[in-house]
């Protein structure tokens, strides 16, 4: 079955520093590309970017681009996403998912992180 | 302000029929496949649809997906409670070089 496992909610204070994971089963995590998408409160499904975990290949969303990191460790079939320097404004949760073997659609979502950025 | 345009929300009673649309341009929707995908209340989102119109397995064959140039639909006929959620169609941008969604539809089965 395949599964994709995300790492709990967190809580921040502004400026602070952030890194969540993804954690891949079921399949060959090294095959597929993992994508990040964003959902502030009360919004829709914003896409930051994706990553192919075999060789690290990372592509982001212009509105995306430079204001976080993607990341893999594909010993573990993990997939991060980091943000630094937090700001209310990144109070969201964050899904990771699969792109599906066509690459494109998100056949298989994570459970979803909670940020709250909150002085 | 999302990349492809969706209606903010519909309606319909238990048994009817509804339909989603999602517009686009030629730099997504025109020359890529487009998906949809359902969240119901307090969940992940869901693949609903594939490739304009394929249903990954186990999703009835209630749902159905068209595309037509620039613009797709989703379509769900016998509507149950249980359909109740948020839909979003997403594809890819081939001027972004990235995936984007639309701004999501809200389902009420009244």
């Amino acid at each position: 079955e395949v599964q994709l496992v995300q790492s709990g909610a967190e809580v921040k204070k502004p400026g602070e520093s952030l890194k969540i994971s993804c954690k891949g089963s079921g399949y060959s995590f090294t095959n597929y590309w993992i994508g990040w998408v964003r959902q502030m409160p009360g919004k829709g499904l914003e896409w930051m970017g994706i990553i192919y975990p075999d060789d690290s290949d990372t592509r982001y969303s212009p509105s995306f681009q430079g204001q976080v990191t993607i990341s893999g460790d594909k010993s573990i079939s993990t997939a991060y996403l980091q943000r630094s320097s937090l700001k209310a404004s990144d109070t969201a949760m964050y899904y990771c998912a699969r792109l599906g073997s066509s690459g494109r659609d998100l056949d298989y979502w994570g459970q979803g992180t909670l940020v709250t950025v909150s002085s | 302000q999302s990349v492809l345009t969706q209606p903010p929300s519909v309606s319909a009673a238990p048994g009817q029929k509804v339909t989603i649309s999602c517009s686009g341009s030629s730099s997504n929707i025109g020359n890529n496949y487009v998906s949809w995908y359902q969240q119901l209340p307090g969940t992940a989102p869901k693949l609903l649809i594939f490739d304009n119109n394929k249903r990954p397995s186990g999703i009835p064959d209630r749902f159905s997906g068209s595309k037509s140039g620039t613009s797709a639909t989703l379509g769900i006929t016998g509507l149950q409670t249980g359909d109740e959620a948020d839909y979003y169609c997403g594809t890819w941008d081939s001027s972004l070089s990235a995936g984007v969604f639309g701004g999501g539809t809200k389902l009420t089965v009244l």
